[in-house]
């Protein structure tokens, strides 16, 4: 069965620098997410992006972040200048055009800032 | 804010039916209701969703009340592998719109 793929699992920064988390969404899909979850807490909304361009974001989604797919397979997240509250587990998700569609996830990239 | 209420945990013997219930008051008419579930700290695991209809998929059963203000998940026979916190989600079919994610409830299956 095809699934989203997030790489790395675990990725080390040290504070102010940036990353980016990579993400393999399901073939064909064409609605693409970014959530995070912070440890001990509730699976928070980040940003969706549909036909380039980013469709929703949240209030979590700040200039510091940004999202990219930069060929016809990967779905990036980009924070530009890290904080510690940035740690967390960052899941990506993607779904098909049709309606009516579940989201399916990856099984995340921990993102530990130091 | 989550449009759902939900226990905060549950137990259920192995091999047990787990019933799991959610109450959505407030959902409207192009809501759907969503049943996800996140094992450790595992990406959530997509298991069934449904308009007004009863489903059934090969990981679950969802009930839905003909007012559709509430619905129950259920897991026919539950395995420990089912341990996990299960999400009830409403909503709107729309490609762009995010899922909006509750406490959930922490499904403990026990041997």
């Amino acid at each position: 069965e095809p699934e989203v793929t997030q790489t790395p699992s675990h990725q080390v920064t040290q504070m102010g620098q940036e990353v980016i988390l990579r993400c393999v969404p399901i073939s064909n899909h064409l609605y693409f997410y970014w959530y995070r979850q912070i440890l001990g807490q509730k699976v928070e909304f980040l940003v969706s992006f549909y036909n380039n361009e980013i469709s929703e974001k949240s209030e979590i989604f700040d200039d510091q972040f940004s999202v990219e797919r930069p060929d016809g397979s990967n779905f990036t997240l980009k924070i530009r200048s890290t904080k510690l509250e940035d740690s967390a587990m960052y899941f990506c998700a993607s779904r098909d055009g049709l309606s009516n569609q579940p989201q399916h996830f990856g099984d995340g990239t921990r993102l530990s800032i130091l | 804010d989550a449009k759902t209420t939900q226990p905060t945990s549950m137990d259920c013997a192995e091999g047990r039916a787990a019933n799991l219930p959610c109450n959505h008051s407030t959902i409207s008419g192009n809501e759907y209701v969503y049943w996800y579930r996140q094992i450790h700290s595992q990406g959530p695991q997509y298991i069934i969703h449904g308009l007004k209809n009863n489903e059934t998929n090969e990981m679950a059963s969802l009930i839905i009340t003909e007012d559709r203000k509430s619905s129950t998940l259920i897991l026919p026979h539950a395995t420990l592998r089912d341990t996990a916190v299960y999400y009830c989600i409403v909503r709107l079919d729309s490609g762009n719109t995010p899922l909006v994610f509750g406490k959930g409830t922490r499904l403990s299956v026990i041997a």
